[in-house]
This record gives structure tokens, C-alpha cells and sequence, in this order.
């Protein structure tokens, strides 16, 4: 298993508000990286993954990943209570320790 | 499109039994496979990769004696949990692996008494 930490949390943020996720990484040679969120008793659900360093949106969700210092982030805007889940850092097919998000309305 | 079922999705066994637990791409061939299990609070675990017409391999401390994994075609995975004891109790997820995507299976809850 690749170590993959995350914020363990749990995080609250009012509606409307921008919940930032992190997550930190060991393995220098790592080139996927996936964000997950995951609803109680459910499987994850992919919200998007991210190759090169920088920045990558999409709708309300964006990623940024920093090679160099090995961490990866995920940036929820205009937070709405259904965000309300747990969010998995994925390094190609290993998972982080997840951070558990509350939206609250 | 790229839906992945799984079959059941509970299950309830006797300690000592073993549970068999499929995984099926329906739409799309996956020649690789992943199995998770994921404890309450906890997050995903690889137990295993699977891939089609060879031997699966074992993440370490995953004892492959007891977690049989067969990939006997390209759109089913079987994983069996042989002489289930209550510590075997968890949710099992499975994963078909396509164009740098996992797409993952509804999941199914394993109880051991």
C-alpha cells in the first residue's frame, strides 16, 4: 500500500463557502491522482483526477496538484449541504485516509 | 456506460463458510480488476489485483489462501472469502479498470456470525 495521508478532519463549512481538502503523498514516482467522493454505505464516485502540476476545474471542484512537495488538493466552491461526504484522495489505486466534509445549511 | 455490478450486494454467512462474491463489467471488457475492502470509519484497502486469464496479485498482508480471486473472463471477477471468521466482516468493493479509470461496483456488505 503507498502511504497517502489526508486531513483526517471532520471539516465543516457553511453553505455557500469553499471547503479545501488535502492530501500529501510519499512515493516521488506517483503520476495519477484522484479525488473521490464517497456517500455513507456507498461506493466512490469519481470527481475527477489530475496528471500535471497546477490547476484543474471543473464546475464547482478543482484540483491542484504540487509535485514537489507531494500533496494534492481539492478545492469545493460554493459549497452545498449535498456535498456533504467523504472525500478520497486516490494515488492511481490506493486511497488516502479520507476526510469526512459537513455542509452545513 | 461503464457500469459494474456486483452480486450480492449482502450477504449474512456462518463462521467457517465460504462466500463467493461477483463482480461483472456490463458494458465494457476490463482486462484488470481491483478488490477493496473497506472497514467502518476506515477508508478503501487494495486487497487485490485481478486480471484476466493469469493469477491475481496480493497486496502485502492480504493472505491469498483465504481471499481467492478468479478472472476467468474479460467482464467477471469472483473473489471468495474461504472459512469466513467475524473479523472477515466488511464491505467489499470491486473496480474494472478502463483507459486510466476505475469504475467501481456498487459494493457488497459482508456479515460473518
Amino acid at each position: 500500500q503507498k502511504e497517502v495521508e489526508q486531513n483526517s478532519g471532520p471539516l465543516s463549512v457553511p453553505e455557500g463557502a469553499i471547503a479545501s481538502l488535502n492530501c500529501t503523498y510519499s512515493d516521488r514516482g506517483s503520476q495519477s491522482f484522484f479525488w473521490y467522493r464517497q456517500y455513507s454505505g456507498k461506493s466512490p464516485e469519481l470527481i475527477m483526477s489530475i496528471y500535471s502540476n497546477g490547476d484543474k476545474e471543473d464546475g464547482r471542484f478543482t484540483a491542484q496538484l504540487n509535485k514537489a512537495s507531494q500533496y494534492v488538493s481539492l478545492l469545493i466552491r460554493d459549497s452545498q449541504p449535498s456535498d456533504s461526504a467523504t472525500y478520497l484522495c486516490a494515488l492511481q489505486f490506493y486511497f488516502g485516509t479520507g476526510t469526512s466534509l459537513t455542509v452545513i445549511p | 456506460g461503464a457500469v459494474v455490478s456486483q452480486h450480492p450486494s449482502w450477504v449474512i454467512c456462518k463462521s467457517g463458510t465460504s462466500v463467493k462474491i461477483e463482480c461483472r463489467s456490463l458494458d465494457f471488457q476490463a482486462t484488470t480488476m481491483f478488490w477493496y475492502r473497506q472497514f467502518p470509519k476506515q477508508s478503501l484497502m487494495l486487497m487485490a489485483t485481478s486480471n484476466e486469464g493469469s493469477k491475481a496479485t496480493y497486496e502485502q498482508g492480504v493472505e491469498k489462501d483465504k481471499f481467492l480471486i478468479n478472472h476467468a473472463s474479460l467482464t467477471l471477477s469472483t473473489l471468495t472469502v474461504t472459512s469466513a471468521h467475524p473479523e472477515d466482516s466488511s464491505f467489499y468493493i470491486c473496480s474494472a479498470y478502463r483507459a486510466d479509470t476505475q469504475y467501481f461496483g456498487p459494493g457488497t456488505r459482508l456479515t460473518v456470525l
